[in-house]
């Protein structure tokens, strides 16, 4: 079964450290996966996206992931947080039928 | 900019009403979705619709309907509103392409008392 799996809830990091946030997918064929971000009480923002070629893939506010084949993984990362980082974030693939799967979401927390 | 409007940012209804949440895309997308999100489940799809008068049931189609009558506009009725459908609704859209992104609506805030 098609599926998208963020195995931690919440992560806590400290203002000025660096991030990584975990998307593993199980999909047949070729992923068009993705990265949004919700802050409180808002929809969700497009951070990144991929879909071919380079397998590490910028985004905005400072994002990347790195898509990883043979792992069936998709983490973002960010090198050195801020405080406005502070979000819910999600991990997405594509069915063929335009449909998103979704993971369950990470909620970030910093530390001041 | 490309914009995706939910009428309302919050609700509060009574239990048993008809409810209608309502969205608007002007991206002229095919794709038009429609979510409930709730803490710790992530996003689950109510409704998907892929054209208009055309839909597809999602995972938690129960207690809710949709129309689709023109392009640009994808509603979500709750035909008769219960206290388990207090919730975030999540509209979005999103081009007849996989590798293009959904955009999301601001979110509408349901509660039922």
């Amino acid at each position: 079964a098609q599926s998208v799996t963020q195995p931690d809830i919440h992560i806590t990091v400290s203002e000025g450290a660096s991030l990584e946030l975990r998307c593993n997918y199980s999909y047949g064929a070729t992923p068009y996966l993705f990265w949004y971000v919700q802050s409180p009480g808002q929809g969700l923002q497009l951070l990144l996206k991929y879909f071919s070629g380079d397998t590490l893939v910028q985004g905005i506010k400072g994002f990347e992931a790195e898509f990883k084949r043979s792992q069936s993984s998709f983490n973002l990362r960010k090198p050195s947080v801020h405080w406005s980082d502070a979000a819910e974030y999600f991990c997405a693939v594509s069915r063929s039928n335009y449909q998103l799967i979704w993971g369950a979401g990470t909620k970030l927390i910093i530390k001041p | 900019d490309v914009k995706v409007t939910q009428s309302s940012r919050y609700l509060v209804k009574r239990t048993g009403e008809k409810v209608f949440l309502e969205c608007v895309q002007d991206m002229d997308h095919e794709n038009m979705f429609w979510y409930r999100q709730d803490p710790g489940l992530g996003l689950r799809l109510i409704y998907f619709s892929y054209d208009v008068k055309m839909k597809e049931k999602g995972d938690i189609p129960e207690g809710y309907s949709v129309s689709r009558e023109k392009k640009e506009r994808f509603s979500l009725i709750l035909e008769s509103a219960s206290t388990n459908q207090t919730s975030m609704y999540l509209c979005a859209s999103r081009a007849g392409l996989l590798n293009t992104e959904a955009f999301f609506g601001q979110g509408t805030r349901l509660t039922v008392v």
